[in-house]
C-alpha cells in the first residue's frame, strides 16, 4: 500500500529565516505531487504541483519554492520567511494514471513564523 | 461567485442524528466528486469518491451528486462522536487539468455524546 511521510510535523521559525519541508511517498511510482497550504477560514490553497522529476508548476506567486529531486520526494522551501507564511502545510500525491485524480494527503506540517 | 461553496458551520448534533453536509458548485465541467474528513491538526483523509451523478453508499455514509442542480451532499447516519471533524468537499473536471482538485472551505461538525 502507498504511504506518504511529511516532516517536520511542527516548527516555529523567526521572520527572515529559511524553510525546508520534506515529503516522500512510498509504494507507488511517478506520482503527481502537491503542496497545499491551509489557513484558518481560507480552505486549501494549492501552492505547487509536480508531474515528474524537476517539473514544478506554481499556482500562487509568493516567496516559497518547490523542488522534486527524486521521483517520490517533494520539498517546499523558502529563503526568507514572512509572518504571512504561517499555516498548515500539506503534501499530497495522486496516481498519474487515474482519471478523476483522487488526492491523498500527508499528516501536515504546522508552521508558525514569529 | 466562488467555484465551490460550502457552509462552514459549525454544525452541532446529538449522537445518533442524521447529518447532512452540502456543497454547491458553478463549474458544469466537474465530473469527479469527493468528500474528505479532517480531524483537528491532521491531514484530510478521503471518505467518499463519486463519479458523475447518483448515489454512493459506504457504511453509515452516503454521497449524493445532482449535476443538474450542481449540488452534492454527504449524509452520515447514526452519527458518532468520532465523526466530529471538518468535512471538505472536492471536485475536478475530466480535462487536462485533472490533476487538480477544487475544494470547499469545509464544514466543522461536532457530534455530542
Amino acid at each position: 500500500s502507498q504511504t506518504i511521510h511529511q516532516w517536520p510535523a511542527t516548527l516555529v521559525q523567526p521572520v527572515g529565516s529559511p524553510l525546508s519541508l520534506e515529503c516522500t511517498v512510498e509504494g507507488t511510482s511517478n506520482p503527481n505531487l502537491y503542496w497545499y497550504r491551509q489557513a484558518a477560514g481560507r480552505g486549501l490553497q494549492l501552492l505547487f504541483y509536480s508531474v515528474g522529476i524537476g517539473q514544478i508548476s506554481s499556482e500562487v506567486p509568493q516567496n516559497l519554492s518547490a523542488s522534486r529531486p527524486q521521483d517520490r520526494q517533494f520539498i517546499l522551501s523558502s529563503k526568507k520567511l514572512l509572518l504571512s507564511d504561517s499555516g498548515f502545510y500539506l503534501c499530497a500525491w495522486s496516481e498519474q494514471a487515474t482519471s478523476g485524480n483522487t488526492i491523498y494527503f500527508g499528516e501536515g506540517s504546522w508552521l508558525t513564523v514569529v | 461567485q466562488k467555484e465551490v461553496e460550502q457552509d462552514p458551520g459549525p454544525l452541532s448534533v446529538p449522537e445518533g442524528a442524521i447529518v447532512s453536509l452540502n456543497c454547491t458548485y458553478s463549474n458544469s465541467a466537474f465530473q469527479y466528486f469527493m468528500w474528505y474528513r479532517q480531524y483537528s491538526r491532521k491531514g484530510p483523509e478521503l471518505l467518499m469518491y463519486t463519479y458523475s451523478s447518483g448515489n454512493k453508499e459506504d457504511g453509515r455514509f452516503t454521497a449524493q451528486v445532482d449535476k443538474s442542480s450542481k449540488y452534492i451532499s454527504l449524509f452520515i447516519r447514526d452519527s458518532q462522536p468520532s465523526d466530529s471533524a471538518t468535512y471538505l468537499c472536492a471536485m475536478s473536471d475530466s480535462g487536462g487539468s485533472n490533476y487538480k482538485l477544487t475544494f470547499g472551505k469545509g464544514t466543522l461538525l461536532t457530534v455530542n455524546p
